[in-house]
């Protein structure tokens, strides 16, 4: 079955950091777009970030671009966002998602969250 | 910066047929923007409908049709039923760039 577990999730206090992690399963991990998908409490959806299958090519929404870091670890199927200088607004559930349909997603996880106060 | 527009709510009666829009902030949505659309029912994650316009996901009944009508994207909803229930997003690319929509909810009654 494929299937994407988030992790790392928890409360941080403004300006601090976190990691985030994502471990893919069922599938060949190293052949797909997987990303971020992030949800403000009782909000709508908002793209994070994306990262290619070897890892080479990176894209960000431009307002996360520079407090956002993605990466990827093939070998161990796992997906990362890190978050420096965390705000109050960036507390939300974050969502892994693989991007197996063409520049659509075919696959969530079920998200962890982050609360930042 | 790119606003990607829906409509905030819409109700629809069981067995009715409903189209959701999804429109660019910039100029006209169109095939070039790879339209998508997902379904998110309180307290879940979202499930994929659409994408390339109008190829359904997986799984997804053929009540669900994607199309680009006049400048907007569009999520066809025939023969409602209750378990449509939910909030509807749209997300379309624009270069290395993507954006959902506000969303959409859907009411049945």
């Amino acid at each position: 079955e494929v299937q994407l577990v988030e992790s790392g999730g928890g409360l941080v206090q403004p300006g601090g950091s976190l990691g985030l992690s994502c471990a893919a399963t069922g599938f060949t991990f190293n052949t797909y777009w997987v990303g971020w998908v992030r949800q403000a409490p009782g909000k709508g959806l908002e793209w994070v970030a994306n990262i290619k299958p070897d890892g080479s090519e990176r894209q960000f929404v431009d307002s996360m671009r520079g407090r956002f870091s993605i990466s990827r670890d093939n070998s161990k199927n796992s997906l990362f966002l890190h978050v420096n200088s965390l705000r109050v607004e960036d507390t939300a559930l974050y969502y892994c998602a693989r991007w197996g349909h063409p520049y659509a997603v075919d696959v969530w996880g079920q998200g962890t969250t982050v609360t930042v106060s | 910066q790119h606003v990607v527009t829906q409509e905030p709510s819409f109700s629809v009666s069981p067995g009715g047929t409903i189209t959701l829009t999804c429109g660019l902030s910039s100029g006209s949505v169109s095939t070039e923007n790879h339209p998508s659309w997902y379904q998110q029912t309180p307290g879940q994650a979202p499930r994929t409908l659409i994408y390339e316009t109008s190829t359904r996901s997986s799984g997804v009944p053929d009540r669900f049709s994607g199309s680009i009508s006049g400048n907007k994207a569009a999520l066809t909803i025939t023969g409602a039923q209750a378990e449509d229930e939910s909030n509807f997003y749209c997300l379309l690319n624009s270069g290395a760039i993507f954006v959902f929509g506000t969303g959409t909810k859907v009411t049945v009654l």
